[in-house]
């Protein structure tokens, strides 16, 4: 069964950091670039980053640049998230998400983890 | 950043009739297009995308049309399991800069 499982979520206050972690299972993990996607409660869904398949290109969101780190681990079929310096509108679901390349355009998210709630506060 | 703007926020439709959700781009994404729907306490789960074509295990009572800044999603036949929120996302920008709609809650009449 293709999966993807997020964990590593819980509650850090402001300033604080968090490492979130989604493993994949099901497919070749290696072939397939990923995403991170947050929801704020009872919010939308927000793209925060990406990482090609091989991990050499890396692109964020302009709210999360700077403060967020995207990495893979092929060898170990993981994603993460290294969050730092968090906020409290960092507070929300974070979902890891296979993209799949479709007419030479990726950004089709076709799998996605159960998600992993993380919250700021003091 | 381009922005998905879609209506209406909220829809009423009876199971067995038809819905059509609406999405537009605040400028051309081509057919770089997809919809999801989300369930309560679930993740997305994506129904439909380059616009039109229906993901793996979709039923064929969900189609999409459209292309540039104007897109459709429509339920031919409302089932119980439909009732959700349906998003859509566009990934027409390289570097990535992928952007979805608010969302469009689609509830039971």
């Amino acid at each position: 069964e293709v999966q993807l499982v997020e964990s590593g979520g819980g509650l850090v206050q402001p300033g604080g950091s968090l490492r979130l972690s989604c493993a994949a299972s099901g497919f070749t993990f290696s072939s397939y670039e990923m995403n991170w996607v947050r929801q704020a409660p009872g919010k939308g869904l927000e793209w925060d980053s990406y990482i090609s398949s091989s991990g050499s290109i890396i692109h964020y969101a302009d709210s999360v640049k700077g403060r967020f780190t995207i990495s893979r681990d092929n060898a170990k079929n993981s994603l993460y998230l290294q969050m730092n310096s968090l906020r409290a509108e960092d507070t929300a679901v974070y979902y890891c998400a296979r993209a799949t390349v479709v007419n030479g355009y990726s950004g089709t998210f076709d799998i996605w983890g159960q998600g992993t709630m993380v919250t700021v506060s003091s | 950043e381009i922005v998905m703007t879609q209506s209406p926020a909220t829809l009423s439709v009876s199971p067995g009739e038809r819905a059509t959700l609406s999405c537009r781009a605040s400028q051309s994404v081509s057919s770089n297009l997809a919809w999801y729907h989300q369930k309560p306490g679930q993740a997305p789960r994506l129904l439909i995308y380059g616009a039109s074509t229906r993901a793996t295990g979709i039923p064929a009572r969900f189609s999409g049309s459209g292309s540039g800044t104007e897109f459709t999603l429509t339920i031919s036949s409302l089932q119980s399991e439909d009732f959700a929120v349906y998003y859509c996302q566009q990934y027409n920008d390289w570097p990535p800069r992928y952007t979805f709609g608010q969302g469009t809650k689609l509830e039971i009449k």
